[in-house]
């Protein structure tokens, strides 16, 4: 089964930065790309940002693009989400989540298999 | 960029009752490519239906998605106590990603 661990997030005021992780199990790390996906209070599921199998293609979001950086550690088995110049609207349920097809681009769209109970970052002053 | 209406908002239901759920596209979806998730709070997003009609592994044989073009339905035969919960659907037959707002399927 995936296995997809998430931690990193918190409490944080704005403007400030905070780190993710993602711990991966259960399935070839290295052959997947890997997405990170939030859901804010009260709403729906939003994508984020996306990173292939070889850390060669990147993808982001209009709403984070230039604040957040994903990277990944594949010796690891490890996805990263780095978060700067946070807002309230960062305020979410970060989840991590793996393409359920091997070998795509970060920046496809494609769809996701989730495996974690994601992380909660709150964004307040 | 394809706009996914779902409805209703929230069904309310019986366990061994049939839920039908929505999800409906601002233009028709390429290839049919469309996934339905399922979401309890505290949870991971569980992956049901890709392609519109195929199941994913695991999930068991009462789902079942239809549908092509613009409109696409998810069909639970017989709601267990463990499918309440969210529904999305999400389309991924072009290069920006949307999501659905969620059909809550709830115990009446």
């Amino acid at each position: 089964d995936v296995h997809l661990m998430e931690s990193g997030g918190g409490l944080a005021q704005p403007g400030r930065s905070l780190r993710l992780s993602c711990t991966a199990s259960g399935f070839t790390f290295d052959e997947f790309a890997m997405h990170w996906v939030r859901q804010a209070p009260g709403k729906g599921l939003e994508w984020v940002s996306g990173i292939s199998w070889n850390s060669v293609d990147m993808a982001y979001s209009d709403s984070v693009k230039g604040r957040f950086t994903i990277s990944r550690d594949n010796d690891k088995t490890s996805l990263y989400l780095e978060m700067n110049g946070l807002r309230a609207d960062d305020t979410a349920f970060y989840y991590c989540a793996k393409d359920i097809n091997p070998f795509g681009r970060g920046s496809t769209v494609t769809v996701l298999e989730f495996g974690g109970q994601g992380t909660l970052v709150t964004i307040s002053s | 960029e394809i706009v996914l209406t779902q409805s209703p908002g929230t069904l309310s239901l019986s366990p061994g009752e049939r839920a039908t759920l929505s999800c409906r596209a601002s233009q028709s979806v390429r290839d049919n490519y469309l996934a339905w998730y399922q979401h309890k709070a505290g949870q991971a997003p569980r992956l049901l239906m890709y392609n519109a009609s195929r199941r994913f592994t695991g999930v068991p044989a009462r789902f079942s998605g239809s549908g092509s073009g613009t409109d696409f339905t998810l069909t639970i035969s017989r709601l267990e106590p463990e499918d309440f919960a969210v529904y999305y659907c999400q389309q991924y037959g072009t290069s920006t990603w949307t999501f659905g707002q969620g059909t809550r399927v709830e115990i009446k």
